[in-house]
């Protein structure tokens, strides 16, 4: 069984540009969760997709949207990038829905100049 | 929204030594966890614990949901316990899906 896998792992943008991450759920998860975590601070919740639709949402502009496919995977997607996009971006999956525990990924350290 | 505070914020121990971790949280929530974020980032999954006592081996947690508060017990730390411990609640967040708030963490360093 494999655990939740996310890629890539670094990403250097510039501002204004967009970015896609992605990430691969725990074997049989059907629900993935997004968060952003600034240095020194928690993980904030960003949006959960739960049988390829978006059920929950974080208060995160619109720039930042989401896709999950039929087999679970999901990306990420942050439009108009800025300096303050500069995080590690963690990637969740779960087993059941609504409410189970979260197994979270590596993260993707994404640094926007 | 729901506040989730930690303490203390940072906190060092020599080998050996036992700690108590706090999380207040300032709403009911429906469950609770705790991480541990080690320094490469990756968050490892302690317990899911919305009440009542949990151990595996020298982690133990307690959760007071009445009382809006849970702690993280570590015994004879070592220094591969050294990182961030979080406390995460999860509250129902609309449209069928429910939401992880994290506390600010609390840094442990285990010196030897």
């Amino acid at each position: 069984e494999t655990g939740v896998t996310q890629s890539p792992t670094h990403l250097i943008k510039t501002r204004g540009q967009q970015v896609t991450l992605r990430c691969s759920s725990q074997s049989g998860h059907n629900t993935v969760s997004w968060y952003q975590q600034a240095l020194g601070q928690g993980p904030q919740f960003i949006f959960q997709y739960y049988r390829e639709e978006e059920n929950g949402r974080g208060n995160f502009p619109p720039r930042f949207s989401g896709l999950q496919f039929p087999n679970y995977s999901s990306e990420l997607n942050v439009n108009a990038l800025e300096l303050d996009d500069s995080a590690l971006y963690l990637c969740a999956s779960s087993l059941a829905h609504p409410s189970d525990t979260q197994y979270f990924g590596p993260g993707t350290r994404l640094t926007v100049l | 929204g729901i506040q989730v505070e930690q303490s203390p914020p940072d906190l060092i121990l020599q080998e050996g030594a036992n700690s108590t971790l706090r999380c207040n949280f300032s709403d009911s929530v429906n469950n609770l966890q705790w991480f541990h974020q080690n320094p490469w980032g990756q968050l490892i999954n302690l317990f899911y614990i919305p009440s009542g006592t949990k151990q595996n081996g020298r982690l133990s947690a307690t959760t007071v949901a009445t009382e809006r508060y849970s702690l993280l017990y570590i015994s004879s730390s070592q220094t591969t316990d050294s990182g961030v411990y979080f406390c995460a609640v999860e509250q129902y967040s609309g449209a069928g899906s429910y939401q992880l708030t994290f506390g600010k963490g609390t840094k442990l360093s285990v010196i030897p």
